[in-house]
């Protein structure tokens, strides 16, 4: 079974500083994908971030970026610059086939004025 | 493109009681849905895969005659909880996959709906 790890239950950074998260995951299979998603206080789910697993360019969106590593199973993603905005829970995501996201269990990051 | 609502936003009833909860994706079909359970500070569980046009498909431990999926047409899937007690409070969300050019199909979220039972 697909698994996804985050290992860092609380981040805490002042504000214009980068930070970066981690994730690892672990599956046997070839082609997959990978996705960061942020849950701030309103509690509504926002893909900050997706990488298709046969692409070995890092995805990047604005001030997001991930670190893709394949053969160590490891996905992290950085932000720059943050903001206060960037207060949220963050969930890496794992899908595959069927389609039923594998999240983990999420890191909450605050950003500090 | 890609949004997806959900109704109520929150509700409170009684304990014995059922309460409704909708999601519609607003701008594009979903064949598939899917029903999310979250405790605080906790990751989002997977309840139930809704199937348009068949039965709902629930994930391990869940129990379809308390958590009641519909997924009436395209664009909408119903999660009812029968029999409400107050163990059964907590953020519920729904999710659609949406096929994004060139990709896999993404999940897009709906807000959520906060269900208190008394």
């Amino acid at each position: 079974a697909q698994t996804v790890t985050q290992s860092q239950p609380e981040m805490s950074v002042q504000e214009a500083e980068t930070v970066t998260l981690s994730c690892t995951y672990d599956t046997s299979e070839n082609n997959y994908y990978l996705f960061w998603y942020k849950q701030p206080p309103s509690r509504q789910m926002i893909l900050v971030i997706r990488q298709e697993a046969y692409k070995q360019q890092n995805a990047t969106e604005n001030r997001f970026s991930v670190n893709f590593q394949k053969a160590a199973k490891s996905f992290s993603l950085k932000i720059s610059d943050s903001q206060l905005g960037d207060t949220a829970m963050y969930f890496c995501a794992f899908i595959q086939g069927a389609q039923k996201l594998v999240f983990g269990q999420g890191t909450r990051l605050t950003i500090n004025p | 493109g890609a949004v997806v609502s959900q109704h109520p936003s929150w509700v409170i009833c009684k304990s014995g009681t059922s309460v409704k909860i909708e999601c519609r994706s607003l701008d594009f079909q979903a064949t598939t849905m899917f029903w999310y359970r979250q405790f605080p500070k906790q990751s989002l569980m997977l309840m139930a895969t809704s199937n348009e046009g068949s039965k709902a498909t629930y994930e391990q431990g869940v129990e379809k005659d308390k958590f009641l999926i519909n997924h009436a047409s395209l664009t909408l899937s119903t999660l009812t909880v029968t029999s409400a007690h107050p163990e059964d409070s907590s953020f519920y969300i729904c999710s659609a996959p949406f096929l994004l050019a060139g990709s896999t199909d993404t999940q897009y979220f709906g807000p959520g709906t906060r269900l208190t039972v008394l």
